[in-house]
Parts: structure tokens; C-alpha cells; sequence
């Protein structure tokens, strides 16, 4: 398996409370990606990088961000939490160049 | 924008039995084609990854196939198990380095 490990696995917070969410990866890949996944809408893309302190947005970023200080690590931050960000949050990694990409366990967030 | 489909939602399926999931995708210039197995409560195992100058990949009972011109992508899998109950999700970039598209999955159910 990838040596991909999402911390914490679990998490309930309470509305208006900042949450930050960690990826850390030994494979030292280029490319780190945020995802959500919902019911009815799947897996969707929240922000991705594509090198240390290099990153960018995706489809569903409002209210969500990111750093990348070292290659291994890549936090999401949820500036202030809200009901609608309650998911499950996976991070995935890549060498890009269309090469696989590889999935952590997620974590499930849960705003109350 | 790429955008992939996957249909049926659900499908249901006699032990033992040849099997075919579908994928479509809009953007034809596909970089690679990447399919997902999911697990209830867990994250996303790689199955198979298909590059655009390839036709098909194989991995055991599952075999891949990808078709450019039609904007289809198929998984074979043969002589079904009761453990191959779970989703399967496929995903495309639109280029090489651009982040995956999901489609929303297939959840498959082999009844013993």
C-alpha cells in the first residue's frame, strides 16, 4: 500500500470552530489533492498541489485552505466550519505525468 | 471540462456470473483512464490504470478497456465473488497533470 496516512480519522467539531485536517505521505510525490465525498455528488476535487508551497484550486474550494510547507505533508484547513463541510475528506497523491494515484483511508468530518 | 458518467448506479449480479461496468467520459483527448475499488467505510484501492496509447490493462479476473473515439471505458470482471462486492469508481484527468474526475460509482453486489 502507498504509505499515505490521513490524521484524524475521525472528527466532530462545532459550527464557527476553525478544523485543520492532516496528509502525509513517504513516498515523496509531487502531487497532493484534497477531495470531499457526498451522497449523490462523489468524489470532488477541494484543492491540490503540485509542489512545496505550489497550490491551487478545484471545483468546490470556497470556505476550505491548504498548505504544503514539506513534501510529505499537506494540511486542509477549514477556517471556520459549517454544517454543509460535514464529509468524509480523502487525500491522494500522485508522481503526475499520468501516473497512478493513490487514496488514504479519509476522514470523516462531522459538524454539529 | 472533463466529466465522467458511470451507469448503472446499483447492480446486482448471481455468483460466478461475467460482468461489465461502464464509464464515459466527454473529453476524448483522455491522458489515462483510472479505475477505483471502494469498500463501505473505506478509502479508494487503485485496480487498474490505463494510458491513452493503450486499448486495455488486465489485473487477475479484471480487465479494462479503453475506447478514445466513443468516450467509453469498461471493466471486465470474470466469474464473480461475493468479495467483489463494493463500488467502483473510474476517473479521468483531462491532461497529464491535471487533477482526477470522478465519476459517481457503481455499486455492485454478487449474491452467493
Amino acid at each position: 500500500d502507498a504509505g499515505i496516512t490521513q490524521s484524524p480519522r475521525h472528527k466532530v467539531t462545532e459550527t464557527g470552530t476553525p478544523v485543520t485536517l492532516r496528509c502525509h505521505q513517504t513516498e515523496n510525490h509531487r502531487y497532493m489533492y484534497w477531495y470531499r465525498q457526498d451522497p449523490g455528488h462523489g468524489l470532488r476535487l477541494i484543492h491540490y498541489s503540485y509542489g512545496v508551497k505550489d497550490t491551487d484550486k478545484g471545483e468546490v474550494s470556497d470556505g476550505y485552505s491548504v498548505s504544503r510547507s514539506k513534501t510529505e505533508d499537506f494540511l486542509l484547513t477549514l477556517e471556520s466550519a459549517t454544517s454543509s463541510q460535514t464529509s468524509v475528506y480523502f487525500c491522494a497523491i500522485s508522481e503526475g505525468g499520468g501516473a497512478e494515484a493513490f487514496f488514504g483511508q479519509g476522514t470523516r468530518l462531522t459538524v454539529v | 471540462k472533463q466529466e465522467v458518467t458511470q451507469i448503472p448506479a446499483a447492480l446486482s449480479v448471481p455468483e460466478g456470473e461475467n460482468l461489465v461496468l461502464n464509464c464515459s467520459f466527454t473529453d476524448s483527448a483522455i491522458y489515462n483512464l483510472q479505475w477505483f475499488r471502494q469498500d463501505p467505510g473505506k478509502g479508494l484501492t487503485s485496480l487498474l490504470l490505463i494510458q491513452s496509447s493503450q486499448r486495455e490493462q488486465t489485473s487477475g479476473r479484471l480487465n479494462a478497456s479503453l475506447d478514445k473515439s466513443s468516450g467509453r471505458s469498461t471493466l471486465y470482471i470474470a466469474a464473480s465473488q461475493p468479495g467483489d462486492s463494493a463500488t467502483y469508481l473510474c476517473a479521468a484527468p483531462s491532461s497529464g497533470n491535471t487533477p482526477l474526475v470522478f465519476g459517481k460509482g457503481t455499486r455492485l453486489s454478487v449474491i452467493a
